[in-house]
């Protein structure tokens, strides 16, 4: 089965500590985001990336930083920089690394603080 | 004045009924228009893709493009109660350098039977 698998589901993170989601895709889909979503808002973009071994900065990437070693896998890091972290986390990917491309969605990670 | 502008809703259709969605986007030369069906703490699923002005069919669903008015609405026909979920609205629009997926904040559709 092709898609997008986010893990965890649901995470924790304790004050000053450092949380990494994880995004892999079977979809041999060259591009891949990270977006956050905020009650009563729209999706925000944090990190994209349009192919391996290169990323840009979204919207609000300020105590985020990502990596995209492998095309399958774009691992987001929640840093203790990012003071308001608690919000529902999406991967996404699309085939090309055009922005006319579809995105379609992981199943999210909600992260909240302790 | 919001890139990609959505009624928040509720919106009520009885079952059975036409829903009509709206969305309004700011940026002339958008080129790429989506429509992702929420369902309550889930992640979008993409529903339609529309590139050009007119009218793009789906079964049940209708994607309606207008750049002349900047425009783009989702019809959804014989409305059941599995379609009650909230409905975004994404915009591309190219920029050379900054160019990105734009959500809007949704409208939240309830299908009563």
């Amino acid at each position: 089965d092709g898609g997008i698998t986010q893990s965890p589901k649901y995470l924790f993170r304790k004050e000053g500590q450092n949380v990494t989601l994880s995004c892999e895709q079977n979809l041999n889909h060259d591009a891949m985001y990270w977006y956050r979503q905020d009650p009563g808002q729209g999706l925000r973009l944090i990190y994209y990336s349009q192919i391996v071994n290169d990323f840009q900065k979204g919207d609000i990437a300020e105590g985020y930083s990502v990596s995209r070693e492998k095309k399958e896998s774009f691992p987001l890091t929640v840093t203790s920089a990012q003071k308001n972290p608690t919000a529902f986390y999406l991967c996404a990917s699309s085939i090309g690394g055009g922005w006319n491309q579809p995105q379609h969605f992981g199943d999210g990670t909600r992260l909240s603080i302790l | 004045q919001k890139e990609v502008e959505q009624n928040s809703g509720p919106l009520s259709v009885p079952e059975g009924a036409i829903a009509s969605l709206n969305c309004t986007y700011s940026d002339r030369v958008s080129q790429s228009f989506f429509w992702y069906r929420q369902y309550s703490g889930k992640s979008p699923e993409l529903i339609m893709s529309i590139y050009s002005n007119g009218d793009k069919e789906d079964g049940r669903f209708t994607a309606q493009l207008n750049k002349a008015s900047q425009y783009v609405s989702l019809l959804i026909r014989d409305s059941q109660p599995s379609d009650s979920a909230t409905y975004l609205c994404a915009v591309n629009r190219p920029n050379f350098g900054n160019e990105k997926l734009t959500f809007g904040t949704g409208t939240r559709l309830t299908i009563i039977p």
